[in-house]
């Protein structure tokens, strides 16, 4: 099994519509985590961190669900500047610090 | 505030010849993490970088080895080039296990 694991996408959506990505990640002793969307050949950048208790941020809507191992990303009323990639990340703060990257979804947000 | 840096933007090497990429990371920031990018992937996990020592390394063979200096500043050595480590190679600075800062990348072509 893969450290973290996205949908696979691509989502093609219509403007306006609410859509939903999910991620698991292997390692329980994970404790941050985030979401970061990738605009084509361009860096990621961070979109936002995920928090126990849930995080929203405007239209987008974050969760963490540590017994399942799972977070969810939720974009509401979905714009055309919504299409990108969406890669979710998962540090493990042991001793030392490493980052995983999900393989990320591709949205494609249709007028 | 100057955010991640990384140079050369677009570099083309031949099979076989060694290659250095170049990070500054964030002001304020202290870690340094690298990754590798193929086409329609998300990044993958190289090394990462913490008070001049690598504290974490991904599955990447020897071929791959980095340094930080006093200042924080990273690069990335690749031997040998290979066909396959034609990629985008990003540096993602941040302070211990927060959120992570990416540069916009150094596109590698190996031909």
């Amino acid at each position: 099994r893969k450290e973290v694991e996205q949908d696979p996408g691509p989502f093609n959506v219509p403007e306006g519509a609410t859509v939903a990505f999910n991620c698991t990640y292997s390692n329980s002793a994970s404790q941050s985590f985030f979401w970061y969307r990738q605009d084509c050949r361009k860096e990621p950048k961070l979109l936002m961190s995920v928090y126990s208790s849930g995080n929203e941020d405007g239209r987008f809507t974050a969760q963490l669900n540590r017994a399942s191992q799972y977070i969810s990303l939720l974009i509401r009323d979905s714009k055309l500047s919504d299409s990108a990639t969406y890669l979710c990340v998962v540090n493990s703060e042991t001793s030392y610090d490493k980052v995983i990257f999900g393989p990320g979804t591709s949205l494609s947000v249709i007028p | 505030d100057a955010g991640v840096t990384q140079s050369p933007t677009h570099l083309i090497k031949t099979r076989g010849q060694q290659v250095t990429l170049r990070c500054s990371p964030k002001s304020g920031h202290d870690t340094v993490s690298w990754y590798q990018q193929a086409l329609g992937q998300g990044p993958q996990f190289i090394f990462q970088y913490y008070e001049e020592e690598e504290r974490q390394r991904g599955n990447f063979p020897d071929r791959f080895s980095g340094h930080q200096f006093p200042n924080y500043s990273s690069e990335l050595n690749v031997n040998a080039l290979l066909l396959g480590d034609s990629a985008l190679y990003l540096c993602a600075s941040s302070l211990r296990a927060r959120e992570a800062f990416f540069g916009q990348g150094t596109r590698l072509t190996v031909v």
